[in-house]
């Protein structure tokens, strides 16, 4: 069984098009996070929900949006896709902001 | 700035051949510091939490340790399936829950 588990895993796409991505984890866990890897493998907090209630809004454009349905997804949409926002999206769990995280496998996403 | 720092980039030994990985940090004050092992392809994968200086943690041939500056990841006789990138993240008090990582040390075993 997928712990934390995101579709699609390879997202290619033209610039200026919408796109989701989804995350979804079994764990019960309270916290889930989206995060950003660049080329260099750094990973970068972009959201972070408890409850359904956004506690880390990082400075990312406002093109992206998550949205939290249920304590389980946390999803994310982003608008007018760029060339820059090429990356890998990971999707993380945890059972407290203070706890390790559970990862999903990351979506690659390539803006054309 | 809190900031954290892991050194080497890169490192190649043999199979066998123990070595240990760096991660330097710099914060206000330590919460904890996270190790994660990333393999091609997959999300990180949670190894060791250490909360204190002296705090030692062991998982087969990993022994990760924290001083009040540093943090280390001794690899023991390695073996191939040790390859990977791991990586180190700090939590700072008052971090607003924040983790801070390094970019990591790609670690190559060859049999």
């Amino acid at each position: 069984d997928t712990a934390v588990s995101q579709t699609p895993k390879y997202l290619v796409t033209q610039m200026g098009n919408d796109k989701s991505i989804k995350c979804e984890q079994n764990l019960g866990h309270d916290t889930m996070y989206w995060y950003k890897q660049d080329s260099k493998k750094f990973l970068k907090i972009m959201f972070s929900y408890n409850n359904k209630e956004l506690i880390i809004n990082e400075t990312v454009p406002n093109r992206f949006s998550p949205k939290s349905p249920d304590k389980a997804h946390l999803n994310l949409h982003i608008n007018s896709l760029e060339l820059g926002d090429s990356a890998v999206y990971f999707c993380a769990s945890s059972q407290g902001p203070f706890s390790p995280l559970h990862f999903g496998n990351g979506t690659r996403l390539t803006v054309t | 700035e809190d900031q954290v720092t892991q050194s080497p980039e890169a490192l190649r030994l043999q199979e066998g051949e123990s070595s240990s990985l760096n991660c330097s940090y710099t914060v206000s004050g330590l919460r904890g510091l996270f190790w994660y092992r990333q393999d091609p392809g997959k999300g990180p994968e949670f190894l060791f939490t250490l909360y204190s200086a002296g705090e030692e943690k062991e998982k087969e041939r990993l022994k990760a340790t924290l001083t009040k500056k540093e943090s280390f990841l001794h690899i023991t006789a390695p073996k191939p399936e040790d390859s990977a990138t791991y990586l180190c993240a700090v939590q700072a008090s008052g971090s607003n829950y924040q983790l801070i990582w390094g970019a990591g040390t790609k670690l190559i075993i060859k049999p």
